[in-house]
């Protein structure tokens, strides 16, 4: 594949109820990327991790995400309360190893929320 | 903010017709350029990519890509579809410096008929 192991594949959850989605990219690639991709909106930057330097949060949609990288590898996802428009496929890049901004995607974890 | 336009939200063809795709970005500094595409049921995939220099550039399955400065596009092209290339195709923009996470347009779904 590209590198990027992402799980769970899918998940359907409670509204309310908290989720957590891992993303475990193959190692040497300091950057990491989550993107959200619901049906007919393309794809959108959730949260960007570089390196050791402070995570860039500017596309999470709100206080109920929130993401963190252990040991510069393993990222988790995390939506808290979800609500329903939480709906979507959750994709985890890696960079690319020039550093030019070209991203391998992992197969993406589809939450529905009920 | 840069920002990506896909103006053909659902193309459909017939088998050997030619395809173009529209792609417009917002942005006023340098960028690269990328298209990503989608199979059904697969993870998103590079297709091609500008950086700099020949503003055509060609990419995997006979697709090419020309970017023109002075109109901020980025069209997808090629000559001859087939129906192994029904699929989603995403248009794609960053900054080669400052934020490296890519923004993507809305994307196009290619619908080929036998």
């Amino acid at each position: 594949g590209a590198g990027v192991s992402q799980s769970p594949s899918n998940k359907v959850t409670e509204k309310g109820k908290d989720v957590e989605l891992r993303c475990d990219p193959i190692s040497g690639h300091t950057a990491l990327y989550w993107y959200r991709q619901s049906l007919g909106q393309g794809l959108e930057f959730l949260i960007y991790f570089q390196g050791n330097s402070a995570p860039d949060k500017s596309g999470l949609p709100s206080d109920r995400f929130s993401a963190e990288r252990t040991g510069g590898s393993v990222s988790t996802l995390t939506i808290q309360r979800t609500q329903q428009e939480d709906s979507a496929v959750y994709l985890c890049a890696r960079s690319g190893e020039k550093g030019t901004g070209e991203l391998f995607f992992g197969e993406g974890s589809r939450l529905t929320v009920l | 903010a840069q920002s990506v336009s896909q103006h053909n939200h659902h193309v459909i063809l017939s088998e050997a017709a030619s395809l173009e795709l529209g792609c417009n970005y917002s942005y006023g500094g340098t960028v690269n350029l990328f298209w990503y595409v989608q199979y059904p049921g697969q993870h998103l995939q590079l297709l091609l990519k500008y950086f700099s220099g020949d503003p055509l550039v060609k990419g995997i399955k006979g697709f090419e890509a020309e970017f023109i400065k002075s109109k901020f596009s980025f069209n997808l092209r090629k000559p001859s579809v087939q129906w192994s290339d029904t699929a989603e195709y995403f248009c794609a923009v960053n900054a080669p410096t400052g934020r490296r996470a890519l923004t993507f347009g809305s994307g196009t779904r290619l619908q080929v008929q036998p």
